[in-house]
């Protein structure tokens, strides 16, 4: 079926340095959402990406959105101690049902 | 203004019962979503609901039903509970992102 692959399933990075996250989908997506979830807490969005090739910065944060719409990733320059969490794609095939990745646990060492 | 807002936030089952997780919204937005996660792993569509009067499998359903009572209430069902049911249940509005309660934790012995 449909579905989105998300790797790395663990990232253990020293603080300051970098961290990507990539999405990957067999079949070309609608648009697809970024969150992030801290531990004990529910997924926050952070941001969606709906055009081929498209390119958004927060702060620190770099997202991408494939050429053919079928894959995505988070970069994250420089990380901080805050950065900690999972991170989740989150995606459609053209309807309603939107499903997740399955995440990439971030874990910072100081 | 409170978003989306679950109850209860813990329940403790056994076997066998029954319940129904409860899901309100004041955003009026149409799609409403469950999802449950389970310790370590991601999050997995159970249902979700298009707009009021609809409902659609997601990729896990067995063992759930679900109402869509109206515009903002989303519940989600447990008629026979089993200890693989045991996980955090979140709901969700997506307009044009999704928005979360806070997470039903729930047992079952």
């Amino acid at each position: 079926g449909q579905q989105v692959m998300q790797i790395p399933q663990y990232q253990h990075v020293q603080e300051g340095e970098d961290f990507t996250t990539y999405c990957n989908s067999s079949t070309t997506l609608s648009n697809i959402q970024w969150y992030k979830q801290r531990p004990g807490g529910h997924p926050v969005f952070l941001i969606q990406l709906v055009k081929s090739g498209e390119v958004k910065k927060q702060k620190r944060l770099t997202f991408q959105f494939g050429e053919a719409k079928k894959n995505s990733s988070l970069h994250i320059t420089a990380t901080q101690t805050t950065d900690v969490g999972t991170y989740f794609c989150r995606s459609n095939f053209g309807n309603e049902k939107l499903t997740f990745g399955t995440g990439t646990r971030l874990t910072i060492i100081p | 203004n409170a978003g989306v807002t679950q109850t209860p936030k813990f329940q403790v089952l056994k076997t066998g019962q029954s319940m129904t997780l409860q899901c309100a919204q004041d955003m009026n937005h149409n799609s409403m979503y469950w999802y449950r996660q389970d310790p370590g792993m991601g999050l997995r569509l159970i249902y979700y609901s298009a707009s009021e009067g609809t409902t659609d499998k997601g990729e896990v359903p067995n063992g759930y039903n679900v109402s869509r009572l109206n515009k903002r209430e989303f519940s989600l069902r447990l008629e026979s509970a089993a200890p693989s049911q045991t996980s955090v249940y979140f709901c969700a509005t997506d307009s044009p992102f999704g928005h979360f309660g806070d997470g039903t934790r729930l047992s079952i012995l």
